[in-house]
């Protein structure tokens, strides 16, 4: 079945450490690929997008992902955490359409961050 | 810029009873609006499509007849929960995109701070 799966429910990271968060899906072709954050009883922010190109995409707040065909995967990474990085990440994708994209988006599950001090 | 807002935040209302929600564009016009359901813990669920003057297009086993939206006007579109029960408690999320520009591109969403509905 087509889908994007976040394999993460919950992370748990020291401030300053290194962070990996996976975004796989399952599509014939190559979505539109987004990662988004939502901090407690707030809306959704857009971090990064991936349409096409270069493979390696740089976000706000530090952020950047790594789309990898191959592994159907769209990972969100950070060097170094900071405490206001906590929050809840949603992958998300449009689907391809024909040669275009639906123009919907699907979203993952979701991986909470957890920052310790 | 593209900022979306909603109101309200939060709502408790009685079961049986029907509840609206606006989801409004600030600065931009909103030919398309999305509506969707946050369940706690949960990931966002696309409830329909709004585009602005006609009918929403809603996703498989969402009920139209229970969730109605209009989208009467190029930066506002209203989520009514009809007959409200406590199992339509939930999170509810609007976003709102522009129609794509001359040079073609893609037109991202822009997401509202969301709507708690609590029905007791």
């Amino acid at each position: 079945a087509q889908s994007v799966t976040q394999p993460d429910i919950h992370i748990t990271v020291s401030e300053g450490a290194s962070l990996e968060l996976r975004c796989n899906y399952s599509y014939g072709a190559t979505p539109y690929l987004f990662w988004y954050v939502q901090s407690p009883g707030q809306g959704l922010q857009l971090l990064l997008k991936y349409f096409s190109g270069d493979t390696l995409v740089q976000g706000i707040k530090g952020f950047e992902a790594e789309f990898k065909r191959s592994q159907s995967s769209f990972n969100l990474r950070k060097p170094s955490v900071h405490w206001s990085d906590a929050a809840e990440y949603f992958c998300a994708v449009d689907p391809p359409r024909g040669s275009s994209n639906t123009g919907k988006l699907i979203f993952g599950q979701g991986t909470t961050l957890q920052v310790k001090p | 810029g593209a900022v979306v807002s909603q109101h309200p935040s939060r709502v408790i209302c009685k079961s049986g009873t029907s509840v609206k929600i606006e989801c409004r564009s600030l600065d931009f016009q909103a030919t398309t609006m999305f509506w969707y359901r946050q369940f706690p813990k949960k990931s966002l669920m696309l409830m329909a499509t709004s585009n602005e003057g006609s009918k929403a297009t809603y996703e498989q086993g969402v009920e139209k007849d229970k969730f109605l939206i209009n989208h009467a006007s190029l930066t506002l579109s209203t989520l009514t929960v009809t007959s409200a029960h406590p199992e339509d408690s939930s999170f509810y999320i609007c976003s709102a995109r522009d129609k794509p520009g001359l040079a073609g591109g893609y037109n991202e969403q822009f997401f509202g701070p969301g709507t708690r509905l609590t029905v007791l």
